[in-house]
């Protein structure tokens, strides 16, 4: 069974850049068929997807955080990536990574248990 | 911008049988919007219960359902246990690699 969890810093300062991991046991990124994901939640808010990557390396992002938002992979650790960039108060999240069929019939199906980011100074 | 719309809150009896919905505002929700929907508990990360309009998960009990409904994607819960109490988040895809997620239903069991 597929695993995910994720890793990093739990406070990072305003005007900073936010960096985090997942790591993916039980099945290899490279092997194809699926997007690796980033969602966030902000506190007692609901869901917000960031963006997501294929092991080849091509990115997807969402609009509204494209400008700030990094996804990479690498596949000979099987961890893919997020850096989001210029952050402030309002990037204060739990943050999520999870898998997704590329059929994109089918999302999110595992997840990692969630790593609350604080920004603050 | 895209909205996704859902029922902020709804309640159910314990045995009895609720439909949450799931409304986009670029008008009706079709089937290839690829409707997914998440129950998320306190505490815990969401969990996939529905895929694809309407198809379950291995381990989605069967009390869930997922359907097209009045232009709108909506899930069933029939015989409701307590421990469905809990947040549920429907997901749209857009195409062109965008989704959206909305704004969650919270339901109680009461």
């Amino acid at each position: 069974q597929v695993q995910l969890q994720e890793s990093g810093p739990g406070l990072v300062k305003p005007s900073q850049t936010l960096s985090l991991t997942c790591t993916v046991s039980g099945g290899s990124i490279s092997s194809g068929g699926y997007y690796w994901s980033w969602i966030r939640q902000h506190p007692g808010k609901g869901l917000e997807w960031i963006g997501y990557i294929y092991y080849s390396g091509s990115t997807y992002y969402n609009p509204s955080l494209k400008s700030r938002v990094t996804i990479s992979v690498d596949t000979s650790k099987n961890q893919f990536s997020l850096k989001l960039s210029s952050v402030t108060a309002a990037d204060t999240a739990v943050y999520y990574c999870a898998r997704a069929l590329v059929t994109a019939d089918e999302w999110f199906d595992y997840w990692g248990q969630g790593t609350l980011v604080t920004v603050s100074s | 911008q895209t909205v996704v719309t859902q029922e902020p809150s709804l309640t159910v009896s314990p045995g009895g049988t609720v439909t949450l919905t799931c409304a986009s505002s670029t008008g009706a929700v079709t089937s290839g919007y690829y409707p997914n929907w998440f129950q998320q508990k306190p505490g815990q990360a969401p969990r996939a219960l529905i895929y694809s309009t309407s198809n379950k998960h291995s381990w989605t009990p069967a009390r869930f359902s997922g359907s097209l409904l009045g232009g709108k994607a909506a899930l069933t819960l029939s015989g409701v246990q307590p421990e469905d109490e809990a947040e549920y988040y429907c997901l749209l895809y857009y195409g062109g690699a965008q989704l959206v997620f909305g704004g969650g239903t919270k339901l109680t069991v009461l």
